[in-house]
């Protein structure tokens, strides 16, 4: 039973232009989520995270959404750069000692 | 300076031994912990840990342990090592459950 959604494996933007990952997640008592960036080889990245009591975060390009009654997160990159391709996994945690809920990834392309 | 170190990065072994993969974090967290990412990339909390309690996701065989000999400390030792154990391990650190940071990974792979 997956808590944590990614419905899409791969996405695939151009150069310069805005890429948007999304994730869904079923548990209500989520109150903390997180986005990793994972290169081939290399342990998982932070990125940005967002608490439930906020509705954005933003650092620099990156800039992350969440959607309480949706149960619903985004994570906005603009512009997107070559590097940033990559592996994406969203992440939630319940607050609670019991690590991380990942979602299935999503391979984002960036295509020059 | 690795804030989270593991090691050994690649692990072959045969099928029946018992092997261990250790992993240290330097940043003063609370709470360590090991996932486990399988074939299909899909990364699984295993163990968490700290001071005061384990918590251990209950679809773990009891062949895989955790050892923490201080607050720095997390090896995973595993018994009896099975085909379906090739996975990569990751070990992960986080200050009451903030600033999640993660080790580079050790691939096992049992023959």
């Amino acid at each position: 039973d997956q808590q944590v959604k990614q419905n899409s494996p791969s996405l695939s933007v151009q150069e310069g232009r805005i890429s948007i990952l999304n994730c869904d997640y079923t548990n209500s008592m989520f109150d903390y989520f997180l986005w990793y960036k994972k290169y081939p080889a290399e342990g998982p990245t932070f990125l940005i995270s967002i608490s439930s009591i906020k509705d954005k975060n933003e650092d620099g390009r990156f800039t992350v959404f969440l959607n309480k009654s949706a149960k619903h997160l985004s994570l906005h990159i603009v512009p997107s750069q070559p590097g940033d391709s990559a592996v994406y996994f969203c992440a939630a945690s319940g607050g609670g000692a019991d690590g991380l809920t990942f979602g299935k990834g999503t391979h984002l392309i960036i295509q020059p | 300076d690795t804030a989270v170190s593991q090691t050994p990065k690649y692990l072959v072994t045969q099928m029946g031994n018992d092997k261990s993969i250790k992993c240290e974090q330097n940043l003063g967290h609370d709470t360590m912990y090991w996932y486990k990412q399988d074939s299909k990339k899909f990364l699984k909390i295993m163990f968490s840990y700290n001071n005061k309690e384990l918590i251990i996701n209950e679809t773990v065989p009891n062949r895989f342990s955790p050892k923490s000999p201080d607050k720095a400390h997390l090896n995973l030792h595993i018994n009896s090592l099975e085909l379906g154990d090739s996975a990569v391990y990751f070990c992960a650190s986080s200050l009451r459950q903030a600033g999640y940071t993660f080790g580079s990974g050790t691939r096992l792979t049992v023959v």
